[in-house]
Parts: structure tokens; sequence; C-alpha cells
């Protein structure tokens, strides 16, 4: 069972470079998001999605575009990289069917910016 | 807004003893859940269990069980036999609502509890 897979695990960028990290699910949920999580802190909400073509800001978006051009895909991308953004960035993805239903993480992606 | 707050940076128990984990919360919703999250020393988020606002009985889930008390606002997570895997930081979260209406709803994360299982 894969669930949530997110590429890459690791990367390294220098300040100004742009990269995409992708999320993938393959649990047909309706609902995705994507969260950074900084030292001593729990995550925070980036951006998410409530279905294929919609997307919305979260708490953090500065600095983030999100695309969700197919059901089971969500892009998190960063235009022009800034040692600020150096975190562990984690997809969730979670049914639509009943608010008592969890976020399903994926097992996150380790970005440090130089 | 919403707030969780986890007092406790690190917790340490012996094996196969019961341990709390401490979680207040504070919402001016009626309608909320709880939920706490798993994250061991690989990295991943694994959920453990949930807790509805309305929920009569306090949620169990194997050897993790929710003492929930609404008046005081707090979700404690109770671990019970602890083994040496429980060794993790635990997070709760609160579900809040957002304007896209459905079920949808984002997490509010505590800070976590770092906790070490002794042999």
């Amino acid at each position: 069972n894969a669930g949530v897979t997110q590429t890459p695990k690791f990367r390294v960028l220098k300040t100004g470079q742009s990269m995409t990290l992708l999320c993938a699910q393959d649990m047909n949920h309706e609902y995705m998001y994507w969260y950074r999580q900084d030292p001593g802190m729990g995550l925070r909400l980036i951006h998410y999605s409530v279905g294929e073509g919609t997307t919305a800001k979260g708490e953090v978006p500065d600095g983030y575009n999100v695309s969700r051009l197919k059901k089971q895909n969500f892009l998190l991308g960063l235009e022009s990289a800034a040692p600020s953004q150096t975190s562990v960035y984690f997809c969730a993805s979670r049914t639509r069917q009943g608010a008592s239903q969890p976020q399903h993480f994926g097992d996150g992606t380790r970005l440090s910016i130089l | 807004a919403q707030k969780i707050t986890q007092t406790q940076p690190g917790m340490f128990v012996q094996e196969k003893e019961a341990v709390t984990l401490d979680c207040t919360y504070d919402t001016s919703d009626q309608s909320y859940g709880l939920f706490w999250y798993k994250q061991p020393s690989s990295g991943e988020m694994i959920f453990l269990i949930y807790q509805g606002s309305y929920d009569e009985q306090n949620a169990t889930e194997g050897r993790y069980s929710l003492n929930f008390q609404k008046a005081r606002k707090s979700a404690n997570l109770v671990i019970s036999a602890s083994q040496l895997g429980d060794s993790a930081m635990y997070f709760c979260a609160m579900r809040v609502h957002v304007r896209s209406g459905g079920s949808n709803y984002k997490l509010t994360f505590g800070k976590g509890t770092l906790l070490t299982v002794n042999p």
C-alpha cells in the first residue's frame, strides 16, 4: 500500500533556485494539503486543495505556489528559494467522507536552502 | 483563534508502564475534533487516535486512549504498557474547518512532546 508518496525525499538548493515537490496519493482522496515543519514546532499549513483544479491558501502561503491538475497529484512549487524556506515538507490527503477522518501523511521532504 | 498547547517538551517512561501526554486546546467552536499523531525519528507522521467534541465516550485504539475532559478543554493521550518502539515525538492537533465547506478542515498542531521509553 503506497498511500501518500512524496518526491524527492531530500534536496539541497541554492538561494534563488526553483523547484517542485511532488505529492501523489493512491487512495482516491478529494482533499490534499501541504504543510511545513520547522524545528521545535508543529506542522503549519501552506496550501490545500479540495479537488482537481482547485487550490487555496493556508497559514503560511508566501513564497509557494501549488497546482492540482490531477486528482491524485498535488505539486508544491518554490519559484525563488530563500533560506527561510529550509524545512521539512509534508503532504497529506484525506477523504471528504466525514470530518472525523484523519489526514494521511507522506514521509516528508527535507529541503535545505543555502 | 484556535490553539493547541502541549506543555511537556519531553517525557520519560519505563518500559511496560503507562504514560500520559498532555494536550489542552482553545476554541470557540462547538463542533471540533482532536487528533494525536506519532512521529518517530524516521520522520513520518502516523495517525493514532481521534476524539470528536460530541463523542460521549473517550476514544480508544489498542494501547492508546484519550482522556477527554471537555470542560477543562483537555485531550490527553494515555499510552498503556509502553514499549521501546513508542519512543517518538507526539503531536496533538485540532481540526479547524475551512471556508470551502463540506467536511474539509485544516489541522492546527501543538509543538509536540518527545517521549523516551527506557528499558
